[in-house]
């Protein structure tokens, strides 16, 4: 079956400009959290969506938003971009927010603010 | 809060030369302790699930391990293919804010 999709793979953005980062999860998976990696701190959480709901969110400014869709699908929005929000952004998705559910990873989106 | 610091942050072994990787862990309330490999320009691969004190699981060379503090993932006679980052992660606590908090990981290089 499909796995975790993310779209794009690759983006440059512009200081101050916002960016849309796009996760289509594996079908029938309707937990979908976002994390950012960055060389210096690792993987970070953003956020987790479950049934179109925000379940818990980490310490991230409110620039950093999401949402999820009715099939899943979700997305997250970084507005005024900052240099330092260049990273690997990573959607993961499993059935639910449970422990004996593993997350499985998309590839990515690599963001770079110029 | 809940913590996660992985040991060492880097391994270059010998193919074959078989060592252990550590994932020390402050939680409350421990719901699930998760192994990930990561390889470069990839997202993380899922590995194991440990979810109580003295569960042990295997997947070829790779076996990981649990105690009330730390995990360990032991690998056996590695090979070249085996170099990736791994990852630990830890989700607790048993209210709505259970999200998955994960260690800045072990690169491991194995040398042919």
């Amino acid at each position: 079956k499909a796995g975790v999709t993310q779209t794009p793979r690759y983006l440059i953005k512009t200081r101050g400009q916002q960016v849309t980062l796009s996760c289509s999860p594996i079908s029938g998976h309707r937990s979908v959290s976002w994390y950012q990696q960055t060389p210096g701190q690792g993987l970070q959480f953003l956020f987790e969506y479950f049934s179109e709901t925000q379940r818990n969110k980490g310490n991230f400014p409110g620039r950093f938003s999401g949402r999820q869709f009715s099939n899943s699908r979700s997305e997250m929005n970084v507005s005024t971009l900052e240099l330092g929000d260049s990273a690997l952004y990573l959607c993961a998705s499993r059935t639910e927010p449970r422990p004996n559910y593993g997350y499985t990873f998309g590839s990515g989106t690599r963001l770079t603010v110029v | 809060e809940d913590q996660v610091t992985q040991s060492p942050e880097a391994l270059r072994l010998q193919e074959g030369e078989s060592s252990s990787l550590n994932c020390s862990y402050t939680v409350s309330g421990l719901r699930g302790l998760f192994w990930y490999r990561q390889d470069p320009g990839k997202g993380p691969e899922f590995l194991f699930t440990l979810y109580s004190a003295g569960e042990e699981k295997e997947k070829e060379r790779l076996k990981a391990t649990l105690t009330k503090k730390e995990s360990f993932l032991h690998i056996t006679a590695p090979k070249p293919e085996d170099s990736a980052t791994y990852l630990c992660a830890v989700q607790g606590a048993m209210n709505r804010d259970d999200k998955i908090i994960f260690g800045k990981g072990t690169r491991l290089h194995i040398l042919p």
